[in-house]
């Protein structure tokens, strides 16, 4: 079974920190994508990467897919509480396959 | 240009009974996507549609569940005979294209809950 894996579960910060959330697999990903999801809504997309290494920023939010596009992160700069949310990462380990989805990493960020 | 719709947003079945999720996609968008989402479990894939077809029903269990996505109309997720264990959030998904970077636009679920 094609796994991914999201860690940390459940993060809760103050408002104005920093964190990172990770997504990783044991396979080779040929694209990566993530998502936000509010309680009682689907989720929507942040962003998607593709090439091994890149780097994409949403405002305060910075986006990296690993050389090896086994794994990718999710840094947020000074946290609010409007970033609290359900995030999720989907890959597809093959073209023409859907997207599979991590359990995602629950963030709750209080003022 | 309206988003994935979905109906009913909340949905009670009583045990043996039939549910029946409709989904209607983005305008324009032909590939369908059906996922099922339960507390700290994530989203798992159940089946993935384009038009008339059926093109990944990896997800699907063998029995009960069936979909389709007729020419004209919603997509419809079915489950027969409805068991306490289908009792989740299904989530709908449509894209303009069928490829693994397209970006999927979803609708806010159907929340079945079997009693």
């Amino acid at each position: 079974t094609q796994l991914l894996e999201q860690s940390p579960q459940f993060l809760s910060i103050q408002e104005g920190e920093n964190l990172t959330v990770y997504c990783n697999s044991s396979s080779v990903f040929s694209s990566l994508q993530w998502y936000r999801q509010e309680p009682g809504e689907g989720p929507v997309l942040l962003v998607t990467v593709v090439t091994g290494g890149e780097v994409k920023k949403l405002k305060r939010l910075t986006f990296q897919f690993g050389d090896a596009r086994k794994d990718s992160s999710l840094h947020i700069t000074a946290a609010q509480p409007g970033d609290t949310g359900l995030y999720l990462c989907a890959g597809a380990y093959q073209a023409g396959t859907a997207l599979i989805f991590g359990k995602g990493t629950t963030l709750s960020v209080s003022s | 240009n309206a988003g994935v719709m979905q109906n009913p947003r909340h949905l009670v079945r009583r045990r043996g009974q039939e549910a029946r999720l409709r989904c209607s996609p983005m305008k324009g968008h032909s590939h369908v996507y059906w996922y099922r989402q339960l507390p700290e479990e994530g989203l798992k894939f159940m089946v993935y549609l384009q038009k008339e077809n059926i093109i990944d029903e990896s997800g699907m269990p063998k029995e009960r569940f069936s979909a389709e996505f007729p020419k004209e109309g919603p997509s419809i997720l079915r489950i027969q005979q409805v068991v306490r264990g289908d009792s989740a959030a299904y989530f709908c998904a449509s894209a303009e294209q069928g490829l693994e970077n397209s970006p999927l636009h979803f609708g806010n679920g159907t929340r079945l809950t079997v009693t």
